[in-house]
């Protein structure tokens, strides 16, 4: 069985601060690993993605790092802007015929003035 | 706005009925995935179709089927339908088939079924 688990529900970071989203996950054999943001009302919005054989993955202020002997990935936001309050979703892609994204239950992520 | 246009937005139906949700894909896309949000168990992967061809199955009930036609756009039907499957539909839709790359999805489809 192939999950991601994101054990915090919600976040509360300070605006222009770091934020930490933290994913864990099982039994990864080539996998990629993927971040989605959600607003209220809105789909989910793809933001960043890593492949099982990378460690670090940056694009602008996002960051995802992936840590494989703890089985452990993080999404870092720097700095930390109002309009990234929303819902932060990890995903997994297995490939093969595992073909669609298996999510995590999300970690709602609020940005304080 | 996305690109990916799923109607109707909201839909309220009684138990023992039977709905259908549209997806239309981006332009140039040629895969469609339709997925299911519920209070309890988070966005589940149903269906994958590329190109008109069903691609992967995930956690969809025999209740449910799903179809992309040739202008890509696709059909979910939900039937003999219970409380418990009132939640959000997403559609989403990407260029190729691995979904490695990412998606787009749509705004979603509200379910409630009374």
């Amino acid at each position: 069985d192939q999950q991601v688990k994101q054990n915090s529900p919600s976040l509360s970071v300070q605006e222009g601060r770091i934020s930490i989203l933290n994913c864990d996950y099982t039994n990864s054999m080539f996998d990629y690993f993927l971040w989605y943001k959600k607003y209220p009302a809105e789909g989910p919005t793809f933001l960043i993605s890593i492949s099982s054989i990378k460690d670090k993955n940056e694009d602008g202020r996002f960051t995802v790092f992936l840590n494989k002997s703890a089985k452990h990935l993080s999404l870092h936001i720097v700095p930390s802007q109002p309009g990234d309050s929303a819902v932060y979703f990890c995903a997994r892609y297995s490939g093969g015929g595992a073909d669609g994204l298996t999510f995590g239950k999300g970690t709602h992520l609020i940005i304080q003035p | 706005d996305s690109g990916v246009t799923q109607t109707p937005k909201h839909l309220i139906t009684a138990t023992g009925q039977r709905v259908t949700l549209r997806c239309s894909p981006r332009s140039g896309d040629l895969s469609v995935y339709w997925y299911q949000q519920s209070l309890d168990q988070g966005l589940q992967f149903l269906i994958h179709y590329y190109n008109g061809e069903e691609r992967a199955k995930g956690n969809i009930l025999e209740r449910f089927s799903a179809q992309q036609f040739p202008d890509l756009h696709s059909e979910l039907n939900l039937s003999s339908l219970e409380l418990g499957d009132s939640a959000l539909y997403f559609c989403a839709s990407s260029v190729g088939w691995r979904g490695a790359d990412g998606y787009t999805f749509g705004s979603g489809t509200r379910l409630t079924v009374v």
